[in-house]
């Protein structure tokens, strides 16, 4: 059984485009983080969301935590070729247990 | 945050040969974790490594075929034994604090032959 359920699996879009990859589960989790990682490295951390409703940026890339705190979503404004990678989002729960990931998202932005 | 160094880098190896992984953090944390990433796969949780105690598999994994070791709090080893071609994947270390983000080892890319 997947906790977290990532969608979409595949993107690809023209440089310029908007996309937005979202992340559910019938769980609730204490945070949620979102990773981006590139061929030959190990998963980068972007953004943890804590709290309910929350939103926050980081340059084009807009994260959000449900009220729930069930589900997620990262809207990425005017793709660029290098947010090419595999997004993954992951699950965390309280005390130091290991993160639930979702299958990720493999985004290809296309000159 | 936390720095992981991970080696090897990559191997290509044997069937039926062993291959000890190594990750080093550069500072101490309770619990290590192993995961398997498959080509364009997420992680898959092998096992926790626990300082002081045996390492906490999951279903699916067995310590006979990824025995592990923990000998302090900012080292562990992660060995795939008795390797086949279905055993190619990408091994990553990670570690977490309590209630923080993972971090991880830039991984391990095995290729079996």
């Amino acid at each position: 059984t997947q906790l977290l359920e990532q969608s979409p699996q595949f993107l690809s879009i023209q440089e310029g485009e908007n996309l937005t990859v979202y992340c559910n589960s019938s769980s609730v989790f204490s945070s949620l983080q979102w990773y981006r990682q590139e061929p030959g490295e190990g998963p980068v951390l972007l953004v943890t969301v804590v709290t309910g409703g929350e939103v926050k940026k980081l340059k084009r890339l807009t994260f959000q935590f449900g009220d729930a705190r069930k589900d997620s979503s990262l809207h990425i404004t005017a793709a660029q070729p290098g947010d090419t990678g595999l997004y993954l989002c992951a699950g965390s729960r309280a005390g130091n247990t290991p993160l639930v990931f979702g299958k990720g998202t493999r985004l290809s932005v296309i000159a | 945050s936390a720095v992981i160094s991970q080696k090897p880098s990559r191997d290509i190896c044997q069937r039926g040969t062993s291959l000890t992984i190594q990750c080093q953090v550069d500072s101490q944390v309770t619990m290590m974790f192993w995961y398997r990433q498959q080509p364009g796969q997420s992680l898959t949780l092998i096992a926790t490594a626990n300082q002081g105690s045996e390492a906490t598999y999951e279903s699916g994994f067995v310590i006979d075929k990824f025995p592990i070791s923990r000998p302090n709090l900012t080292f562990s080893t992660l060995t795939v034994s008795n390797m086949s071609p279905e055993d190619s994947s990408i091994y990553l270390c990670s570690v977490r604090r309590a209630n923080t983000e993972a971090f991880f080892g830039q991984g391990t890319r095995l290729t079996v032959v």
